[in-house]
């Protein structure tokens, strides 16, 4: 099976922090995707990485950066964290090409950003 | 540009009731379709896909079929279990492997 892991289930911070939150899979998948989940809004796309050290823009950009040293990590980096910032948020990976319509979630990391 | 509706929640049923969810899209081009589920604590998981018209995607009991002419990927069961509880999200994928998903539709099922 497929296994997306996320550094952290609930995570507490102030304004103005640094923030990093880590995904890692362990499926050898080329796509990783970070996305927020608010209520009634859905999920929204904040960036995305085709290969290591590409990145895209998803929806949703500002405020955020990533990060994606290797194949298997995919790290979302909040520069100055601000209280806005506090949601939900999903990490996914997918194959390239055949099949990679099917994307593979961790479990979320809940941030609250005081 | 492409998009995804699906009709806006909570939806509360008893166990065993029928259910239907809908959802219709709006795409350019010839989308994979897809449902995910979201359990309470847990990340998104596929529930079932089509990739053509008229195809059926079918999965734990839900079924939804792809039709082209309504613009429609309903999800359907015939009979609901409290552990159906959930967050529903429709979804589409057109255009490389990007994913767009609907606002969710929360699903409660009373014993």
């Amino acid at each position: 099976d497929v296994k997306v892991t996320q550094s952290s289930r609930y995570l507490v911070k102030r304004t103005g922090e640094k923030v990093f939150l880590e995904c890692v899979q362990d499926m050898d998948h080329e796509n990783m995707f970070w996305y927020r989940q608010d209520p009634g809004l859905g999920l929204r796309l904040i960036y995305f990485s085709y290969d290591v050290k590409m990145k895209e823009k998803g929806d949703i950009p500002e405020g955020y950066s990533v990060s994606r040293e290797k194949k298997e990590r995919f790290s979302l980096i909040l520069e100055s964290a601000s209280t806005n910032q506090t949601s939900m948020y999903l990490c996914a990976s997918s194959l390239s090409g055949e099949g990679g319509d099917t994307q593979y979630f961790g479990p979320g990391t809940r941030l609250t950003v005081l | 540009g492409d998009s995804v509706t699906q009709m806006e929640g909570p939806v509360t049923l008893s166990e065993e009731a029928f259910l239907t969810i809908n959802c219709t899209y709006t795409a350019t081009g010839y989308p994979s379709l897809f449902w995910y589920v979201q359990y309470p604590g847990e990340g998104l998981q596929l529930l079932l896909k089509a990739t053509k018209a008229d195809d059926k995607g079918s999965n734990k009991g839900f079924e939804a079929t792809y039709r082209k002419e309504t613009t429609s990927f309903h999800l359907e069961k015939g009979s609901v279990q409290v552990s159906d509880s959930a967050v529903y999200f429709c979804a589409l994928s057109d255009k490389g492997d990007k994913i767009i998903f609907g606002k969710g539709t929360r699903l409660h099922i009373l014993p």
